[in-house]
């Protein structure tokens, strides 16, 4: 399995704080995604990397990959109460890179 | 957008039962996936379908479960019988061409 593995498991800090999320996975793939899911929904896409780009940005997301350390990591700056949820790296491993292994998610809460 | 709509949300059954799971993608879309998501086991990929036919079914834990994609808008997850360790969130998601996937809310399905 190519299963990414998030760390930490869960993290807890203040509204207006960053939250750095890690993800480290054991083959070569052709993206990384991120996805964000709140308590008893669906995941939602949050930001792509494909393998040969080394940062990508949306808002206050920013994304890291390495390929040569197998592992991204996942900013979140200026923290919102709104971003309590859990968030999951997903690697895509085929050719096309639409087949998703998920890893086991970081549960992040932000206190108000 | 009604975005991925998934049926029923809620599924209590009884073991040895025959379950049906629905899902209409996002319309367009071409791309089909079903997952389950556990505790124990996190996210899994169970199908992927591309154009309506299974391009991947090797995350189907056996041969009690299978899906099928009648047309572009509709596809199904059955399984029967049905067992306790199938309780589970049932997630479709649905894409276009491309990597993003878009989750549907889920079914909860519990197997008594």
């Amino acid at each position: 399995s190519q299963q990414g593995e998030e760390d930490p498991q869960a993290l807890s800090i203040q509204e207006g704080e960053n939250a750095t999320m890690n993800c480290s996975y054991k083959t070569s793939i052709n993206n990384l995604q991120w996805y964000r899911q709140n308590s008893g929904r669906g995941l939602v896409h949050l930001i792509l990397i494909r393998s040969n780009e080394r940062e990508k940005h949306s808002g206050r997301l920013r994304v890291t990959l390495d390929t040569s350390k197998k592992s991204s990591s996942l900013l979140i700056t200026a923290s919102r109460a709104a971003d309590t949820a859990s968030y999951f790296c997903a690697t895509g491993y085929n050719n096309a890179g639409n087949m998703l292994t998920f890893g086991g998610g970081t549960r992040l809460m932000v206190k108000p | 957008d009604a975005g991925v709509i998934q049926s029923p949300r809620h599924e209590v059954t009884e073991m040895g039962q025959e379950v049906t799971l629905r899902c209409k993608p996002i319309s367009g879309h071409n791309s089909l996936f079903w997952y389950r998501q556990t505790m124990m086991r996190g996210l899994e990929l169970l199908i992927y379908f591309n154009n309506n036919v299974p391009i991947d079914d090797s995350g189907m834990p056996e041969d009690r479960f299978s899906a099928k994609m009648p047309n572009a808008s509709f596809s199904t997850l059955k399984i029967q019988p049905s067992e306790p360790r199938d309780s589970a969130v049932y997630f479709c998601a649905s894409s276009l061409n491309g990597y993003e996937q878009y989750f549907g809310p889920g079914t909860r399905l519990t197997v008594t």
